[in-house]
Protein backbone atom coordinates (compact mmCIF):
# COMPACT_ATOMS: atom_id res chain seq x y z
CA UNK A 1 0.00 0.00 0.00
CA UNK A 2 1.13 3.92 -0.36
CA UNK A 3 1.47 5.35 2.40
CA UNK A 4 0.66 8.96 2.48
CA UNK A 5 2.59 11.28 5.10
CA UNK A 6 1.16 14.91 5.75
CA UNK A 7 3.12 17.80 7.67
CA UNK A 8 2.38 18.84 9.88
CA UNK A 9 -0.30 17.37 11.96
CA UNK A 10 -1.58 20.68 12.84
CA UNK A 11 -1.25 24.20 13.06
CA UNK A 12 -2.12 27.58 14.22
CA UNK A 13 -2.61 30.00 12.14
CA UNK A 14 -4.24 33.75 12.11
CA UNK A 15 -7.24 35.02 9.37
CA UNK A 16 -4.79 36.40 6.77
CA UNK A 17 -1.91 33.97 7.01
CA UNK A 18 -0.60 32.07 3.84
CA UNK A 19 -1.01 28.57 5.01
CA UNK A 20 0.97 25.41 3.52
CA UNK A 21 0.48 21.83 4.25
CA UNK A 22 2.41 19.08 2.47
CA UNK A 23 1.63 15.63 1.84
CA UNK A 24 4.68 12.72 0.56
CA UNK A 25 3.77 9.38 -1.02
CA UNK A 26 6.15 6.58 -0.19
CA UNK A 27 6.41 6.10 -4.01
CA UNK A 28 6.01 7.78 -6.95
CA UNK A 29 2.35 8.67 -7.69
CA UNK A 30 2.82 11.05 -10.50
CA UNK A 31 -0.26 13.71 -10.39
CA UNK A 32 -3.08 11.35 -8.85
CA UNK A 33 -3.04 13.23 -5.61
CA UNK A 34 -6.58 15.17 -4.29
CA UNK A 35 -7.03 17.55 -1.57
CA UNK A 36 -10.36 17.34 0.82
CA UNK A 37 -11.47 19.82 3.59
CA UNK A 38 -13.49 18.05 6.49
CA UNK A 39 -15.27 20.19 9.02
CA UNK A 40 -16.23 18.61 11.97
CA UNK A 41 -19.19 16.49 12.10
CA UNK A 42 -19.57 17.32 8.10
CA UNK A 43 -18.80 14.96 4.90
CA UNK A 44 -15.35 16.08 3.51
CA UNK A 45 -15.46 17.92 0.30
CA UNK A 46 -13.28 18.07 -2.45
CA UNK A 47 -10.99 20.84 -2.45
CA UNK A 48 -8.30 19.94 -5.72
CA UNK A 49 -7.55 17.05 -7.86
CA UNK A 50 -5.46 15.75 -10.14
CA UNK A 51 -2.38 17.64 -7.60
CA UNK A 52 -3.70 21.21 -9.41
CA UNK A 53 -7.04 21.22 -10.49
CA UNK A 54 -9.32 23.77 -8.57
CA UNK A 55 -12.81 21.56 -8.15
CA UNK A 56 -15.72 23.86 -9.42
CA UNK A 57 -17.21 26.44 -6.84
CA UNK A 58 -13.96 26.38 -4.54
CA UNK A 59 -12.40 29.88 -3.78
CA UNK A 60 -9.27 30.45 -5.66
CA UNK A 61 -6.90 31.44 -2.36
CA UNK A 62 -6.69 27.53 -2.80
CA UNK A 63 -3.53 25.99 -4.88
CA UNK A 64 -2.15 22.60 -5.33
CA UNK A 65 1.15 21.65 -6.26
CA UNK A 66 3.67 19.17 -6.63
CA UNK A 67 4.48 15.77 -8.78
CA UNK A 68 5.81 12.32 -8.02
CA UNK A 69 6.09 12.05 -4.12
CA UNK A 70 5.90 15.80 -3.01
CA UNK A 71 2.40 17.82 -2.82
CA UNK A 72 1.83 20.63 -1.23
CA UNK A 73 -1.49 22.60 -0.19
CA UNK A 74 -1.73 26.43 -0.03
CA UNK A 75 -4.45 28.56 1.17
CA UNK A 76 -3.10 32.31 0.35
CA UNK A 77 -5.07 33.90 3.00
CA UNK A 78 -6.99 31.66 5.43
CA UNK A 79 -10.29 32.69 6.18
CA UNK A 80 -13.00 32.43 8.72
CA UNK A 81 -14.35 29.52 7.38
CA UNK A 82 -11.04 27.44 6.22
CA UNK A 83 -10.80 26.40 9.82
CA UNK A 84 -10.78 22.37 8.97
CA UNK A 85 -8.72 19.53 8.57
CA UNK A 86 -7.34 18.98 5.40
CA UNK A 87 -6.52 15.56 3.75
CA UNK A 88 -4.76 14.13 1.11
CA UNK A 89 -5.42 11.22 -0.78
CA UNK A 90 -3.74 9.26 -3.96
CA UNK A 91 -5.73 7.68 -6.56
CA UNK A 92 -2.23 5.97 -8.00
CA UNK A 93 -2.85 2.66 -7.14
CA UNK A 94 -5.34 0.63 -4.99
CA UNK A 95 -6.03 0.60 -2.26
CA UNK A 96 -6.77 4.36 -1.99
CA UNK A 97 -4.78 5.85 0.99
CA UNK A 98 -5.60 9.38 2.65
CA UNK A 99 -2.77 11.14 4.29
CA UNK A 100 -3.51 11.34 8.53
CA UNK A 101 -4.83 14.86 8.26
CA UNK A 102 -3.53 18.42 9.31
CA UNK A 103 -5.58 20.42 11.14
CA UNK A 104 -5.99 24.09 11.08
CA UNK A 105 -6.97 25.77 14.16
CA UNK A 106 -7.57 29.53 14.71
CA UNK A 107 -3.97 31.44 16.41
CA UNK B 1 -27.63 19.27 -7.78
CA UNK B 2 -25.67 16.16 -6.95
CA UNK B 3 -27.56 14.70 -3.92
CA UNK B 4 -26.44 11.38 -2.12
CA UNK B 5 -28.82 10.68 0.98
CA UNK B 6 -27.55 7.73 3.40
CA UNK B 7 -29.38 6.20 6.17
CA UNK B 8 -29.56 6.76 9.81
CA UNK B 9 -27.47 5.68 12.28
CA UNK B 10 -27.08 1.68 13.40
CA UNK B 11 -26.35 0.28 16.95
CA UNK B 12 -25.15 -3.60 16.18
CA UNK B 13 -23.83 -6.04 18.63
CA UNK B 14 -20.45 -7.66 17.15
CA UNK B 15 -20.81 -10.54 15.07
CA UNK B 16 -24.05 -9.22 13.30
CA UNK B 17 -23.88 -7.42 10.20
CA UNK B 18 -24.67 -3.75 8.76
CA UNK B 19 -26.16 -2.65 5.32
CA UNK B 20 -25.99 0.99 4.78
CA UNK B 21 -27.79 2.14 1.84
CA UNK B 22 -27.01 5.60 -0.14
CA UNK B 23 -29.84 7.15 -2.35
CA UNK B 24 -28.42 9.10 -5.26
CA UNK B 25 -30.17 12.32 -7.12
CA UNK B 26 -28.90 15.18 -9.11
CA UNK B 27 -27.11 13.16 -11.81
CA UNK B 28 -26.84 9.83 -14.06
CA UNK B 29 -26.51 7.07 -11.14
CA UNK B 30 -25.15 4.75 -13.76
CA UNK B 31 -22.72 6.91 -15.54
CA UNK B 32 -20.21 6.83 -12.20
CA UNK B 33 -18.65 4.64 -9.55
CA UNK B 34 -19.94 4.82 -6.07
CA UNK B 35 -17.08 4.81 -3.65
CA UNK B 36 -17.37 3.84 0.33
CA UNK B 37 -15.21 5.62 2.74
CA UNK B 38 -15.24 5.00 6.49
CA UNK B 39 -13.97 7.53 9.94
CA UNK B 40 -13.70 5.82 13.46
CA UNK B 41 -14.34 8.57 15.61
CA UNK B 42 -11.35 11.29 15.62
CA UNK B 43 -9.62 9.15 13.23
CA UNK B 44 -8.89 9.55 9.47
CA UNK B 45 -10.50 8.33 6.92
CA UNK B 46 -10.50 4.72 5.33
CA UNK B 47 -11.31 3.88 1.87
CA UNK B 48 -13.25 0.39 1.65
CA UNK B 49 -14.35 0.30 -2.18
CA UNK B 50 -16.07 0.63 -5.22
CA UNK B 51 -18.60 -0.66 -6.74
CA UNK B 52 -20.00 -0.07 -10.57
CA UNK B 53 -23.55 1.27 -10.67
CA UNK B 54 -23.63 0.48 -14.57
CA UNK B 55 -22.03 -3.44 -14.41
CA UNK B 56 -22.16 -4.15 -10.49
CA UNK B 57 -18.67 -4.79 -10.80
CA UNK B 58 -16.52 -4.17 -7.47
CA UNK B 59 -13.03 -3.59 -6.32
CA UNK B 60 -12.68 -4.07 -2.71
CA UNK B 61 -10.15 -3.13 -0.48
CA UNK B 62 -8.23 -6.27 0.77
CA UNK B 63 -8.37 -5.35 4.44
CA UNK B 64 -12.16 -5.85 3.85
CA UNK B 65 -12.69 -8.39 1.27
CA UNK B 66 -14.81 -11.34 2.45
CA UNK B 67 -16.19 -9.29 4.98
CA UNK B 68 -17.87 -6.24 2.58
CA UNK B 69 -20.21 -6.46 -0.44
CA UNK B 70 -20.96 -3.06 -2.33
CA UNK B 71 -24.62 -3.63 -4.68
CA UNK B 72 -26.62 -1.44 -6.00
CA UNK B 73 -30.33 -0.88 -7.43
CA UNK B 74 -30.44 0.91 -10.36
CA UNK B 75 -34.30 1.36 -10.28
CA UNK B 76 -34.47 3.20 -7.39
CA UNK B 77 -30.51 5.32 -7.95
CA UNK B 78 -29.18 3.67 -4.58
CA UNK B 79 -25.60 1.93 -4.05
CA UNK B 80 -25.49 -0.27 -0.73
CA UNK B 81 -22.72 -1.11 1.59
CA UNK B 82 -22.82 -4.32 4.01
CA UNK B 83 -20.38 -5.12 6.26
CA UNK B 84 -20.50 -8.80 8.33
CA UNK B 85 -19.24 -9.85 11.23
CA UNK B 86 -18.79 -6.67 13.09
CA UNK B 87 -16.28 -6.13 15.69
CA UNK B 88 -15.86 -2.97 18.03
CA UNK B 89 -13.17 -1.13 15.80
CA UNK B 90 -16.13 -1.39 12.88
CA UNK B 91 -17.67 1.36 14.88
CA UNK B 92 -17.28 4.37 12.43
CA UNK B 93 -18.78 6.85 10.05
CA UNK B 94 -19.43 5.60 6.64
CA UNK B 95 -19.72 7.38 3.67
CA UNK B 96 -20.73 7.07 0.17
CA UNK B 97 -18.75 9.05 -2.32
CA UNK B 98 -19.58 9.68 -6.38
CA UNK B 99 -16.49 8.72 -8.02
CA UNK B 100 -15.24 10.68 -11.19
CA UNK B 101 -11.85 9.99 -13.08
CA UNK B 102 -11.03 7.39 -10.36
CA UNK B 103 -11.58 9.83 -7.42
CA UNK B 104 -14.29 10.46 -4.90
CA UNK B 105 -16.24 14.06 -5.41
CA UNK B 106 -19.21 14.19 -4.21
CA UNK B 107 -19.96 12.86 -0.57
CA UNK B 108 -23.11 11.77 1.30
CA UNK B 109 -23.56 12.80 4.58
CA UNK B 110 -22.04 9.56 6.44
CA UNK B 111 -24.05 6.86 8.46
CA UNK B 112 -23.06 6.17 11.56
CA UNK B 113 -22.34 2.68 12.86
CA UNK B 114 -21.64 1.76 16.57
CA UNK B 115 -20.46 -1.47 17.21
CA UNK B 116 -21.34 -2.24 21.29
CA UNK B 117 -22.86 -5.37 23.38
Amino acid sequence: DIQMTQSPSSLSASVGDRVTITCRASQTIISYLNWYQQKPGKAPKLLIYAASTLQTGVPARFSGSGSGTDFTLTISSLQPEDFATYYCQQTYSYPLTFGQGTRVEIK
Amino acid sequence: QVQLVQSGAEVKKPGASVKVSCKASGYTFTGYFMHWVRQAPGQGLEWMGWSNPNSGATNYAQKFQGRVTMTRDTSINSAYMELSRLRSDDTAVYYCARGVGGYPDYWGQGTLVTVSS
